[in-house]
């Protein structure tokens, strides 16, 4: 079946430090790819998301790119800040199937000290 | 004023009792989830409900239950409540054509 496979954290940096946090799914179509935030207390919002190949995902300063040759979207982000601080969950969707079918990666922790 | 709302926001029971958590939108979707949250096993699907008369089991509904009120609201029920359903709990919803999820803060649940 299909599945997300994301680096374990927890992932700690400095501010101003480069992200990346390395994403790759396995899918037996063409799926749609997702990066979803969960700030502490609260629940996962969508931070950017590609449907298709070469598609580049962006927002606040983040971005992945869709390579459907390594079956891979990491996140990236040049310069992160404390308040980047959260859990990152990687996701992918069927769009076949409306969305309902989303996989969830394990999500990765990152802690930003200033 | 949050879309997407949960109650309880914690909750203590113990291994035996019937608990239910509530889900409220707002947003106006038709679409709406049960997930819950395991530290290193991200989310995983417990139910889901296309409408108020389409509901659906996910990967992990043994021991779960759900009820779908309105299109607005969407319950799950612990039957009787053991100590590995000890976990997050966050409902989303979504409308029909559109892949993206919106989620509730989540509601933390302890079963001793």
């Amino acid at each position: 079946g299909d599945s997300v496979t994301q680096m374990e954290g927890p992932v700690t940096l400095s501010e101003e430090a480069f992200l990346t946090i390395n994403c790759t799914y396995t899918a037996t179509g063409y799926p749609s790819l997702f990066w979803y935030v969960q700030y502490p207390g609260e629940g996962l919002q969508l931070l950017l998301k590609a449907t298709k190949a070469d598609d580049k995902g962006s927002n606040k300063g983040f971005e992945a790119t869709y390579r459907k040759e390594t079956t891979s979207f990491h996140l990236e982000k040049g310069s992160v800040q404390v308040s980047d601080s959260a859990v990152y969950f990687c996701a992918l969707s069927d769009p076949n199937t409306g969305g309902f079918k989303t996989i969830f990666g394990a999500g990765t922790r990152l802690f930003v000290k200033a | 004023d949050a879309d997407v709302t949960q109650t309880p926001r914690n909750r203590i029971t113990k291994t035996g009792k019937r608990i239910m958590l509530e889900c409220s939108q707002t947003k106006g979707h038709d679409r709406m989830y049960w997930y819950r949250q395991d530290p290193g096993l991200g989310l995983r699907l417990i139910y889901y409900s296309f409408d108020v008369k389409d509901i659906n089991k996910g990967e992990i509904s043994d021991g779960y239950s759900v009820s779908r009120q309105a299109q607005a609201k969407f319950s799950l029920s612990l039957e009787s409540a053991i100590p590995n359903q000890t976990a997050l709990y966050f409902c989303a919803t979504s409308s029909q054509g559109e892949e993206t999820q919106y989620f509730g803060p989540g509601t933390r649940l302890l079963v001793l």
